[in-house]
């Protein structure tokens, strides 16, 4: 089965940074996705990893550790619009197609 | 521009009434996607398209069903929608199986009366 964990709720005032830990138990890995929804929308891509490390796009950074089955994201200089919420979904090992299983998400409310 | 595309954005339809809605993409893209969204919580996978093959999920109802009838589009069949069954429902492409994101449509937000 699959169970992956982050916070409910966080906030942040704007221009800080602030930090969404995802854990998982998951019975395969092949990747891990950080998504951002803002209200009644839909999911956009942030980021990928698969390999242990930091991935780095602009002012958004993920990390990950399969060992730990941790993974974080990081929000530098944290602006209004980001408000919104934060998914985590871990893809599993399957033959076809790319199947994702999301976290409940983090919701980011970033004060003036 | 757009390229995952969902009509209607908003869908109302009374109790056991049938509804379909509608996913098309101009990526191209092999894979097609249906989730559930309710609110305040996570994407639920319900199905996946791989080319024209399906793969439902265990634990998605025999409420629900899907056709892709070419590359670009893809239905979602609610045969006789319950109120349980009132939620956002995403549709999301992938090129394909490897380290590949998954992109979402707007959604449509279906409310049953």
């Amino acid at each position: 089965g699959q169970n992956i964990d982050q916070p409910t709720e966080m906030t942040a005032t704007e221009g800080a940074i602030v930090q969404i830990n995802c854990t998982y138990q998951t019975s395969g890995f092949n990747g891990l996705f950080w998504y951002q929804q803002h209200a009644g929308e839909a999911p956009t891509f942030l980021s990928y990893n698969v390999l242990d490390g930091l991935e780095e796009k602009g002012r958004f950074s993920s990390f990950l550790s399969r060992s730990k089955g941790y993974s974080y994201l990081l929000l530098k200089e944290l602006q209004m619009k980001d408000s919104a919420s934060y998914l985590c979904a871990v893809r599993d090992e399957i033959a076809a197609g790319n199947k994702l299983t999301f976290g409940g998400g983090t919701r980011v409310l970033v004060k003036p | 521009d757009a390229m995952v595309i969902q009509n209607p954005r908003y869908q109302v339809t009374q109790f056991g009434k049938p509804v379909t809605l509608s996913c098309s993409q101009t990526l191209n893209h092999n894979v097609m996607y249906w989730y559930q969204q309710k609110s305040s919580q996570a994407p639920k996978l319900l199905f996946h398209y791989y080319d024209k093959d399906f793969n439902n999920e265990a634990d998605t109802p025999d409420n629900f069903q899907s056709r892709r009838p070419n590359t670009s589009f893809c239905f979602l069949d609610i045969r006789s929608p319950g109120l349980g069954d009132a939620a956002m429902y995403l549709c999301a492409t992938s090129r394909g199986a490897g380290r590949e994101a998954q992109y979402f449509g707007p959604g449509t937000r279906l409310t049953v009366l």
